[in-house]
């Protein structure tokens, strides 16, 4: 029974497209998190949300639009993609601040690949 | 200046050996710190949280030194398995449970 399951696992595309990732945990956590590696191993913050309300937008372009339908759920779209967009996407969860913090729990990935 | 550097190595070590990892951060408030351990081509896992007096799990030892905002890992009697990405990992103090990522340090245990 996977905790955080991402689909899909791998994706191709052209330039110009719309494509969306879509992201689910079972672990009962109110916090979910979209994580982009680039090819320099880089993880870097997109966005948080916390109970399907956005907490955290960190600089993301405007092409990339998260929906949250509810708390086990967090979906990240993305318009007109370019060829930069090219990384691995990690969806995370984790439980709220102040009830026992202890790291997150991170999806398999979306490696995303942009031609 | 990145948040958490870590040296990106790679590290390689015979089997048995004892290798000791890095990682400085720049927020002085921050709060937690964790290491993670991330496989090619897979996702990040949790190895270990990072308190104040050290601590210990197996083979595997965490030290924090706040004064000098500088963390650090010890692995003891390497074994192949343990060849993976080591993320040095910090939550900064700021909404929410962000975490800041180093770029990992790389370790290669050969027989």
């Amino acid at each position: 029974d996977t905790a955080v399951s991402q689909t899909p696992k791998y994706l191709v595309t052209q330039m110009g497209n719309d494509k969306s990732i879509k992201c689910e945990q079972n672990l009962g956590h109110d916090t979910m998190y979209w994580y982009k590696q680039d090819s320099k191993k880089f993880l870097k913050i997109m966005f948080s949300y916390n109970n399907k309300e956005l907490i955290i937008n960190e600089t993301v372009p405007n092409r990339f639009s998260p929906k949250s339908p509810d708390k086990a759920h967090l979906n990240l779209h993305i318009n007109s993609l370019e060829l930069g967009d090219s990384a691995v996407y990690f969806c995370a969860s984790s439980p709220s601040a102040g009830t026992g913090f202890h790291g997150y729990t991170f999806g398999s990935g979306t490696r995303l690949t942009v031609v | 200046r990145k948040e958490v550097e870590q040296d990106p190595g790679p590290f390689n070590v015979p089997e048995g050996a004892t290798v000791a990892f890095n990682c400085t951060y720049s927020n002085s408030a921050s709060q937690s710190f964790f290491w993670y351990r991330q496989d090619c081509r897979k996702e990040p896992k949790l190895l270990m949280s990072v308190y104040s007096s050290g601590n210990e799990d197996g083979r595997f030892t965490a030290q924090l030194n706040r004064a000098s905002q500088y963390i650090s890992l010890l692995i003891r009697d390497s074994k192949l398995s343990d060849s993976a990405t080591y993320l040095c990992v910090v939550k900064p103090f700021r909404a929410g449970n962000m975490l800041t990522f180093g770029g990992g340090t790389r370790l290669m245990v050969k027989p």
